[in-house]
């Protein structure tokens, strides 16, 4: 059974830059698995904030970026603010309907 | 304004049933895939079920032949019925909409509700 793995936890300056990783168990992510990426704060309803690799949803800043890194979809924060600090979920599409969340990763700034 | 409202959630026994439903409104609700994602007390995400456009249906591995995802469109509402519940399935349970782009579905979930908790204990 393919997983999808991300780092259980992060943590950043303000200002600094931070990236996520979303892998698999078994093979590599490519832009075929449609990767998204979305945000939650606790007792909240997620954000989405990037969604086929690295297409931004509306809204949101331009500090935060996605791309595919080696074998990963990535999720960059670039000047990282306080209020970045939140749980961050992937999403692989993995064909014939069905979708896989990662674990989460939580980013602290302090 | 895309909104999705959950309802239906509460205390259930082991065993027992619970349909939710998700009543959507701000969009042509025809048009778009839903799906219901999952979240239980202190743990992460996980995907649910999906109904497309066309009514095809998803389901995850460990809730299939027990969960039934379901829409009347005329009503512009979402279902998901619960059967044969577990205490592992205790969960907020939150609608979402598939995002599409240029007539093509992207694949992620563009907008999502607030969520309706699924309790399952004796």
């Amino acid at each position: 059974q393919t997983v999808v793995t991300q780092e259980s936890s992060f943590s950043v300056s303000p200002g600094g830059t931070v990236t996520l990783t979303c892998g698999l168990t078994s093979g590599s992510v490519s832009t075929s698995y449609y990767p998204s990426w979305y945000q939650q704060t606790p007792g909240q309803a997620p954000r989405t904030l990037i969604y086929s690799t690295n297409s931004r949803s509306s809204g949101v800043p331009d500090r935060f970026s996605g791309s595919i890194l080696g074998n990963k979809a990535a999720l960059t924060i670039t000047g990282a603010q306080t209020d970045d600090e939140s749980d961050y979920y992937c999403v692989l599409y993995m064909g014939s309907g069905i979708s896989m969340f990662g674990g989460g990763t939580k980013v602290t700034v302090l | 304004e895309v909104q999705l409202l959950e309802s239906g959630g509460g205390l259930v026994q082991p065993g027992g049933s619970l349909r939710l439903s998700c009543a959507a409104s701000g969009f042509t609700f025809s048009n778009y895939g839903v799906s219901w994602v999952r979240q239980a007390p202190g743990k992460g995400l996980e995907w649910v079920s999906t109904i497309g456009r066309d009514g095809d249906t998803y389901y995850t591995d460990s809730v299939k032949g027990r969960f039934s995802i379901s829409r009347d469109k005329s009503k512009n509402t979402l279902y998901l019925q619960l059967n044969s519940l577990r205490a592992e399935d205790t969960a907020v349970y939150s609608c979402a909409r598939r995002g599409r782009e240029g007539g093509s579905p992207k694949y992620y979930f563009d907008f999502w509700g607030q969520g309706t908790l699924v309790t399952v204990s004796s």
